[in-house]
């Protein structure tokens, strides 16, 4: 079983900037979330997508977007980066509609805005 | 807002001794709890859950319970290892797959 993949690991942008993160869910999920952790917090919620719609969207301004793939693999892109968007980007992958609550979680992508 | 919050930044246990990390929520629609750790440079991992409906999950040396009224709850780990010393995260699900995080607690297990 594979588990939840993400590139790049590390990304050093400037402000003004747009920027994709990638990633791929474990195998026979359905369903991706991307989270954004600030330095100290926990990780907020940014949006998830299933069957390749978006579903449900945490307070994230619209300049933060997804994609959902047939395969489920998922893109997170930021446009006209800030200072602010410097974190740990997380997705996770869950199966959705089998009654489990699990998400299990990439090992980040980590964006520095300078 | 925050509606999940881990009120101890930092806990130290003495290996073998029981590690007791507390969580509050405010929001009585949450229908499910997850404990998540995770280490530097890694992803969260999943560690256990539970059911609104329910007030205990074990699984191995990790209980979690859950306590409604109070709006509280709690994960045990005995015996402690070393291995342990994480950041741990409680997190609550609501309808549609959200998951709303705590800051974190981070427990350090002391040979």
């Amino acid at each position: 079983e594979t588990g939840v993949t993400q590139s790049p690991t590390h990304l050093i942008k400037t402000r003004g900037q747009q920027v994709t993160l990638r990633c791929s869910s474990q195998s026979g999920h359905n369903t991706v979330s991307w989270y954004q952790q600030a330095l100290g917090q926990g990780p907020q919620f940014i949006f998830q997508y299933y069957r390749e719609e978006e579903n449900g969207r945490g307070n994230f301004p619209p300049r933060f977007s997804g994609l959902q793939f047939p395969n489920y693999s998922s893109e997170l892109n930021v446009n006209a980066l800030e200072l602010d968007d410097s974190a740990l980007y997380l997705c996770a992958s869950s199966l959705r509609g089998q009654g489990s609550y699990e998400q299990y979680f990439g090992p980040g992508t980590r964006l520095t805005v300078t | 807002d925050q509606q999940v919050k881990q009120n101890s930044p930092s806990l130290s246990v003495q290996e073998g001794r029981i590690s007791i990390l507390n969580c509050d929520y405010t929001n009585s629609m949450f229908d499910y709890f997850l404990w998540y750790k995770k280490y530097p440079a890694e992803g969260p991992t999943f560690l256990i859950s539970i059911s609104s409906i329910k007030d205990k999950n074990e699984d191995g040396r990790f209980t979690v319970f859950l306590n409604k009224s109070a709006k509280h709850l709690s994960l045990h780990i005995v015996p402690s290892q070393p291995g342990d010393s994480a950041v741990y995260f409680c997190a609550a699900e609501n309808q549609g797959g959200k998951l709303i995080f705590g800051q974190g607690t981070e427990l350090s297990v002391k040979p």
